[in-house]
């Protein structure tokens, strides 16, 4: 069955290097989601990505975010100058279509900002 | 801004007994989700629904649009269920964004 899939599982870093975490979204799937959940806490959505384009964004995704879909399968998040509280799983998630389906979501990468 | 909120917040069963978790949202969606994760945090979509029941296997959902209430039920509980369940609200007009509830800390015991 097909899988969306994170790389790296955990990625530790200093505070104020930049990070790209990496996910490969469901091949045939065009919404594609990156969301967050700090330790104990809900998980919150970033922001969504349609048509080579942010569909929307969350307060918390500002300027030090990126997004992007380099080439036809890859698609990834991109920290600029990572802080302390950006410590926490990202999940990616990506569905067929946008509203009301069901999103796929990988097994999320740790980020540990030192 | 949608609120969603998720009760109980732990639940503590044993094997067999039937499980109720509820949700509450505040505003209105195009579709309410249910979601598993697991203690090694990956996420997995049990239900997307907009309207009346599904059912997959032992897992029953439900969901009232006009009281803003989904509800998660699971028959003859088994200790492998054991997990956070969560409910997620995907608003009317976003392209698929989900405000996710707090989750409900599930341990079923044998």
């Amino acid at each position: 069955e097909p899988e969306v899939t994170q790389t790296p599982s955990h990625q530790v870093t200093q505070m104020g290097q930049e990070v790209i975490l990496r996910c490969v979204p469901i091949s045939n799937h065009l919404y594609f989601y990156w969301y967050r959940q700090i330790l104990g806490q809900k998980v919150e959505f970033l922001v969504s990505f349609y048509n080579n384009e942010i569909s929307e964004k969350s307060e918390i995704f500002d300027d030090q975010f990126s997004v992007e879909r380099p080439d036809g399968s890859n698609f990834t998040l991109k920290i600029r100058s990572t802080k302390l509280e950006d410590s926490a799983m990202y999940f990616c998630a990506s569905s067929t279509s946008g509203m009301g389906d069901t999103q796929y979501f990988g097994p999320g990468t740790r980020l540990t900002v030192l | 801004k949608n609120e969603v909120e998720q009760s109980p917040q732990n639940l503590t069963a044993q094997e067999g007994e039937f499980i109720t978790i509820n949700c509450s949202y505040s505003v209105g969606i195009s579709a309410l989700h249910w979601l598993q994760q697991h203690p090694g945090g990956g996420i997995v979509s049990l239900f997307m629904l907009s309207s009346g029941k599904k059912k997959h296997g032992r897992l029953i959902a439900t969901i009232n649009i006009q009281e803003k209430h989904s509800s998660l039920h699971i028959t003859a509980s088994h200790p492998r269920d054991s997990a956070v369940y969560i409910c997620a609200a995907a608003g009317g007009t976003s392209y698929g964004k989900l405000t996710f509830g707090q989750g409900t800390i599930l341990t079923v015991h044998p």
